[in-house]
């Protein structure tokens, strides 16, 4: 298996514009997270889908930031407009939740975002 | 509320030498308990998991992790570190399926 797959893996963007950030998660998992991590924050849960659907969104920071999941190969996080304290690098993990239980996350490489 | 302290934020060692990187959590169930490892520029990889079923975890690469309920810790160790182990590692717990609370990471650095 190829793993997750994040894209671009790098991203310098200016204030003020739409930034798109792509994640395809392992095949065969049914849930998907984005995360985000600075040094003054560590690592944040933003969003988190169960065979697309939107679960748990509480840790999107504002109106700014948009997360979708089209079908279950595919999801994209969306900024707009970017802000200089939106730079960070963004992780998108997938696994397979059943029954309740916890299970392994598995993270792709994470996009780094910088916003000018 | 569940919530994990990494006691240490950089821990140097030589190569050859044992690894001790000290995790400590706090949950009001029985949580699951996870090491992340970060390597520069690079996505989290799992080194190993807890799951109740024994208090030994085994992991990748040699490193291993024992819960100790009555000290509520869980320390990651290594018997001989190699320099490839340099990295930053992340204590993570978990009681609910989709929400992990990681810790604030321990940089671990390995000299010659």
């Amino acid at each position: 298996d190829a793993g997750v797959i994040q894209s671009p893996r790098h991203e310098v963007t200016e204030m003020g514009q739409e930034v798109t950030l792509r994640c395809k998660p392992i095949s065969g998992h049914n849930s998907l997270f984005w995360y985000r991590q600075t040094m003054m924050r560590g690592l944040e849960l933003l969003i988190y889908f169960n065979n697309n659907v939107p679960i748990d969104d509480s840790g999107m920071p504002e109106d700014r930031f948009s997360a979708k999941m089209p079908n279950a190969s595919f999801s994209t996080l969306k900024i707009q407009p970017s802000e200089p304290r939106d730079s960070a690098v963004y992780f998108c993990a997938s696994s397979f939740i059943a029954g309740g239980d916890t299970d392994t996350q598995y993270f792709g490489p994470g996009t780094r975002l910088t916003v000018l | 509320a569940q919530s994990v302290t990494q006691l240490d934020s950089h821990v140097s060692v030589s190569e050859g030498t044992p690894v001790l990187l000290r995790c400590n959590y706090s949950s009001s169930y029985s949580p699951s308990l996870f090491w992340y490892v970060q390597h520069p520029n690079k996505g989290l990889q799992l080194l190993l998991k807890y799951t109740s079923a024994a208090t030994l975890v085994k992991g990748i690469n040699g490193f291993e992790a024992e819960f100790k309920k009555s000290e509520t810790s869980f320390h990651l160790t290594k018997p001989s570190a190699h320099m490839s182990d340099a990295a930053e590692y992340f204590c993570v717990v978990s009681d609910r399926p989709h929400k992990l609370i990681f810790g604030t990471g321990t940089r671990l650095q390995v000299f010659p």
